[in-house]
């Protein structure tokens, strides 16, 4: 159980396009979805916290408008990085919690990540 | 200030000796306190976590790791590593309410046939 899945896993894209990843709960409904951004040899860096429909809260430093995330349903958030430039290249990675689960749903379950190139 | 640190960036075992990755951190209240291993380009995984209860939690693939209040600490560790036992592990403590985590910076755990 608790199986979260990312789409595409890999993307390039040319300077300037938009790219949309998925994350989908796969076996239970996710209230509360997080994405994350990886660098090469560090920790996960928070993007966004994604509640189900509501609007996401940005972490400082995040541009909103530049990430957009919408969470419509309890077993999908997208992603969409606009415009997209080469310094955007980076390991996205979701999660997601499951409000039901016993012990309170404090666990997050990650999906594969996605590796985005921009050219 | 809250946190998590993570001392080792890198540990050395070699197979089939125990192995222990450390964490301590600094957060107010009672901690909700997780372990998590990244393999090469994947997502993270779920190994275990300490909510309230037995200060030994046990998880996947044979890890466990012992909440200890008096040194803030949270350390995993396994009585015989494997090779296959090499990624990189992350400890992370919850952070507020809104189930956010704070992350240790990873240590990399190389086991050595």
């Amino acid at each position: 159980g608790a199986v979260v899945s990312q789409h595409p896993s890999w993307v390039i894209c040319k300077s300037g396009t938009s790219v949309k990843i998925e994350c989908r709960s796969l076996d239970f409904q996710a209230t509360t979805m997080f994405w994350y951004r990886q660098f090469p040899k560090q920790s996960l860096m928070l993007m966004a916290t994604s509640n189900e429909g509501s609007k996401a809260t940005y972490e400082q430093g995040v541009e909103k408008d530049k990430f957009l995330i919408n969470h419509a349903s309890l077993t999908l958030s997208t992603l969409t990085v606009t415009s997209a430039h080469p310094e955007d290249s980076s390991f996205y990675i979701c999660s997601a919690r499951d409000a039901v689960e016993a012990g309170g749903g404090e666990t997050q379950y990650f999906g594969p990540g996605t590796r985005l190139l921009v050219l | 200030a809250q946190s998590v640190a993570q001392p080792e960036d890198q540990v050395n075992v070699a197979e089939g000796n125990p192995l222990t990755v450390k964490c301590t951190y600094s957060v107010s209240g009672n901690p909700y306190l997780f372990w998590y291993v990244q393999y090469p380009n994947r997502g993270l995984q779920f190994l275990l976590k300490y909510i309230t209860g037995d200060n030994l939690v046990k998880g996947s693939y044979g890890f466990e790791a012992e909440f200890n209040k008096s040194q803030t600490s949270f350390h995993l560790k396994k009585p015989s590593a494997l090779v296959s036992d090499s990624a990189l592990y992350f400890c992370a403590v919850r952070f507020d309410s809104n189930y956010q985590l704070i992350w240790g910076a990873g240590t990399k755990l190389i086991i050595k046939p």
